[in-house]
């Protein structure tokens, strides 16, 4: 199985400002993808990071909003910029792994917008 | 376009009792993977159980079993013995391959009662 480490696990931020979430994975892994839960909600795909190239964002997400970086096979990080109470969410990556019958979900962050 | 649905937003069950959870889901694919997730009020991402479109036998791990019907495109979750720490967010979710992201239903909050 793959193990991701996800930072961080919480945190409390001002509106205006801007924070970067780390995934680290125990293995390498071609795509990376990050998830959005809105309080109550169920969750919803940000963007396909793939390492070499620029992330894949779903329609109503955008790149100047959630820059992604993916600099090798086992790091990517989501940045959740200029914040507003709205982006209050937990925020998840996830990762493909063996044949077809497995995927994995970093901690997950708890991120609040005050 | 993949889709979950999964129609019982809340559910209740007795200590020790079974309890099925619905899924349905639509796909034009011919080869996919479904997905059941307990989501505690941590927040973090359980996988439960794996059943593959071409797979004939039902899934099962320790209480969890998938109750897959192909022709009917349902994946119901049975959860066998409940325990109190059963209670949580469960999700069920679609994906083609490991490198494609999962599609997640709206989820079913379950309460175990004593």
């Amino acid at each position: 199985s793959a193990v991701i480490s996800q930072k961080p696990s919480r945190d409390i931020c001002q509106r205006g400002t801007s924070l970067t979430i780390q995934c680290q994975v125990d293995s390498q892994v071609t795509m990376m993808f990050w998830y959005r839960q809105q309080p109550g909600q169920s969750l919803t795909l940000i963007a396909t990071a793939n390492q070499g190239s620029e992330a894949t964002y779903e329609s109503g997400f955008v790149i100047d909003k959630f820059p992604i970086s993916r600099p090798n096979l086992t790091f990517s990080t989501l940045t959740v910029s200029n914040m507003s109470p709205e982006d209050s969410s937990i925020y998840l990556c996830s990762v493909g792994w063996g044949p077809n019958t497995e995927a994995f979900f970093g901690q997950g962050t708890r991120l609040t917008v005050v | 376009a993949q889709k979950i649905t999964q129609t019982q937003p809340g559910m209740f069950v007795q200590e020790k009792e079974a309890v099925t959870l619905d899924c349905t889901y639509d796909t034009s694919d011919q080869s996919y993977g479904l997905f059941w997730y307990k989501q505690p009020s941590s927040g973090e991402m359980i996988f439960l159980i794996y059943q593959g479109s071409y797979d004939e036998q039902n899934a099962t791990e320790g209480r969890y079993s998938l109750n897959f019907q192909k022709a009917r495109k349902s994946a119901n979750l049975v959860i066998s013995a409940s325990q109190l720490g059963d209670s949580a967010m469960y999700f069920c979710a679609i994906r083609r391959t490991r490198n494609t992201p999962l599609v997640f239903g709206k989820g079913t909050r379950l309460s175990v009662i004593a």
